[in-house]
């Protein structure tokens, strides 16, 4: 059973199009997350939820919406998609919540973006 | 502001030798430290974490880090390298103004090359 898991893992789109990244987890935990992971694979923090409630929003362009319709489901949405916006996305989670956030977090295997 | 500093951007060793990927950190208070490493078009995989007690902690395929709270270092260690270590690495540390959460600042990672 996988355990983060996210669709497509695949996504080649043209410029201005709208576009979503769905993440299930299955380990019962409470955190998920958005990480993007650039083509120097740098990777960044986009945003946070802890059962359902957003915790962790960083300074990503409004263009780029998470929903969270459970605590076992984290989708990220895209509006009007721009060049700089290719990259691998990356769905995490984990078991914590304020104070004991000392777990280690699971990754999913991360959605390629191309944007044309 | 809190930051994680990985100055390879490649480290290359012969297989049976051993291998140092090195990290360094700059955060308020106490540090929470983690690596995880990243085989090619896979998500990230969690290896080991510092949070407090013995320096040196151990984790996963045989992977060993030490932390220096002097020199600020949490350098990534394995006796013996395998070809199938190969993979890129990535030091992180929790930002400790998330409210306890993991919101984790990732290094620029580097990519460890084992050579037969």
């Amino acid at each position: 059973d996988t355990a983060v898991s996210q669709t497509p893992k695949y996504l080649v789109t043209q410029m201005g199009n709208d576009k979503s990244i769905k993440c299930e987890q299955n380990l019962g935990h409470d955190t998920m997350y958005w990480y993007k992971q650039d083509s120097k694979k740098f990777l960044k923090i986009m945003f946070s939820y802890n059962n359902k409630e957003l915790i962790i929003n960083e300074t990503v362009p409004n263009r780029f919406s998470p929903k969270s319709p459970d605590k076992a489901h984290l989708n990220l949405h895209i509006n009007s998609l721009e060049l700089g916006d290719s990259a691998v996305y990356f769905c995490a989670s984990s078991q914590e919540g304020a104070d004991t956030g000392t777990g280690e977090l699971f990754f999913g295997e991360g959605s390629r973006l191309t944007v044309l | 502001a809190q930051s994680v500093a990985q100055p390879e951007d490649q480290v290359n060793v012969a297989e049976g030798n051993p291998l140092t990927v090195k990290c360094t950190y700059s955060v308020s208070g106490n540090p929470y430290l983690f690596w995880y490493v990243q085989y090619p078009n896979r998500g990230l995989q969690f290896l080991l974490k510092y949070i407090t007690g013995d320096n040196l902690v151990k984790g996963s395929y045989g992977f060993e880090a030490e932390f220096n709270k002097s020199q600020t270092s949490f350098h990534l260690k394995k006796p013996s390298a395998l070809v199938s270590d190969s993979a890129l690495y990535f030091c992180a540390v929790r930002d400790p103004f998330s409210g306890g959460y993991n919101k984790l600042i990732f290094g620029a990672g580097t990519r460890l090359a084992v050579h037969p």
